[in-house]
């Protein structure tokens, strides 16, 4: 099983332009969420998806939209980038009733 | 709102010394806490976790206990590796409605120096 998989792993985009950042699950997990994680703030939700077909906001959801095409995936789209979305994005993913979440791998995101 | 507080870092020690990380929580209800680890360049994975008051969490040589009287959940080893360096997060999940959102702490740094 590869876990949760991200692409792609870096991007530099200049302010105004777009991008999808992709999310991937093997585990059949039901629940699939977006963090950004920010020196010395920790991790933070964007957006998170309870089920397939439903997705909901988070704490910091502004300039982000989401999709959850399906069970396995879960995308978070930058419609025009701002530098104060330079950051690491992680995507994770748990199964109901079960505690841990498991994180892919990071995408590390500068916005110039 | 929820929130979680950690010890500010970085944090260096010497191979076989003992650590503690301090963890303070702000929730309403009954919270679960968790210890995540986040290795150079990897993402988080779960250390380990307590669901209830007075639970004791264990992994690896690390512990934590649910303290509700202090609202506390303090990491601790009682001899850190070389291989144990990186970055710790404390984090809460305070269910209910917002089960499975996670409240992340800001994370501490550890060092361990041969």
């Amino acid at each position: 099983n590869a876990g949760v998989t991200q692409t792609p792993k870096f991007q530099v985009l200049k302010t105004g332009q777009s991008m999808t950042l992709q999310c991937a699950q093997d585990m059949n997990h039901n629940s699939m969420y977006w963090y950004r994680q920010d020196p010395g703030m920790g991790l933070r939700l964007i957006y998170y998806s309870a089920s397939e077909g439903t997705t909901d906001k988070g704490e910091v959801p502004n300039g982000y939209n989401v999709s959850r095409l399906n069970k396995r995936e879960f995308s978070l789209r930058l419609e025009s980038a701002a530098p104060s979305q330079t950051s690491v994005y992680f995507c994770a993913s748990t199964s109901r009733g079960n505690y841990e979440q498991y994180f892919g791998p990071g995408t590390r995101l500068t916005v110039t | 709102g929820d929130s979680v507080t950690q010890m500010e870092g970085p944090v260096t020690l010497s191979e076989e010394a003992f650590l503690t990380i301090n963890c303070t929580y702000t929730a309403t209800g009954y919270p679960s806490l968790f210890w995540y680890v986040q290795y150079p360049g990897e993402g988080l994975q779960l250390l380990l976790k307590a669901t209830k008051a007075d639970d004791k969490g264990s992994n690896k040589g690390f512990e934590a206990t649910y303290r509700k009287e202090t609202t506390s959940f303090h990491l601790e080893k009682g001899s850190v590796q070389v291989s144990d360096s990186a970055v710790y997060f404390c984090a809460l999940d305070a269910g209910g409605t917002s089960y499975g959102k996670l409240t992340f702490g800001q994370g501490t740094i550890l060092t361990v120096h041969p």
